[in-house]
């Protein structure tokens, strides 16, 4: 079974632009959760999506954004980037739900720096 | 919301053993996994507790007291590779349904000859 991946690895943006990246789920997983990690600040929670439906939100500003598509492909876009942004953004899949371990599996990480 | 708390980094010899200490302040707890994490990789799944006790797994432990609040992770036998990051995540059940954990900031653990 394929893992988690993540589209593109590494992207360099200046301030202001706008970045999209991709993640595609492992098959039959439809949760997928976003998260920025940065040195010192761990993972920090940007948000799910779960059957095309954002299902929860961390405390980002309205620059971060997702959506999920019908295939449970996710994309996140940050618009107007900042300095600040650049870190690892790291998607994760699980099958969502209540009554099991529902692990989540991470994928390899789009490193984004911002210049 | 939820708090949870590890220390920052920790030391320890090859061959020794070593627990990583989490506390965690949540309301509707659904769970509390360990994830590692190597550098410049993603984290991958170590451990899932939802009820009281130590789940065993090799090397690897680990321990939760809901009551306390309190969870540890040890390792034993320790090896050079077990160098890494290591995150606590607590989950409970959030509005709209969601099971998504909280992660703590993770425990770097340096292990030396």
């Amino acid at each position: 079974k394929a893992g988690v991946t993540q589209t593109p690895r590494y992207l360099i943006k200046t301030r202001g632009q706008q970045v999209t990246l991709s993640c595609s789920p492992i098959s039959g997983h439809r949760s997928v959760s976003w998260y920025q990690q940065t040195p010192g600040q761990g993972l920090q929670f940007l948000f799910e999506y779960f059957s095309e439906t954002q299902r929860n939100k961390g405390n980002f500003p309205g620059r971060f954004s997702g959506r999920q598509f019908s295939n449970s492909r996710s994309e996140m876009n940050v618009s107007t980037l900042e300095l600040g942004d650049s870190a690892l953004y790291l998607c994760a899949s699980s099958l969502a739900g209540p009554k099991s371990s529902n692990e989540q599996f991470f994928g390899p990480g789009t490193r984004l720096t911002v210049l | 919301g939820q708090n949870i708390d590890q220390p920052t980094e920790m030391t320890a010899t090859e061959g020794a053993i070593v627990q990583i200490n989490c506390t965690y302040q949540t309301s509707g707890f659904n769970g509390l996994f360990w994830y590692q994490q190597h550098a410049g990789e993603a984290p991958t799944f170590l451990s899932y507790n939802v009820l009281d006790g130590l789940e065993e797994k090799g090397r690897f432990s680990s321990f939760l007291s809901r009551s306390k609040g309190y969870s540890y992770l040890l390792l034993k036998e320790l090896q050079m590779k077990d160098s890494a990051s290591y995150l606590c995540a607590v989950r409970d059940l959030k509005t709209g349904g969601s099971y998504i954990p909280t992660f703590g900031r993770g425990t770097s653990l340096i292990v030396h000859p």
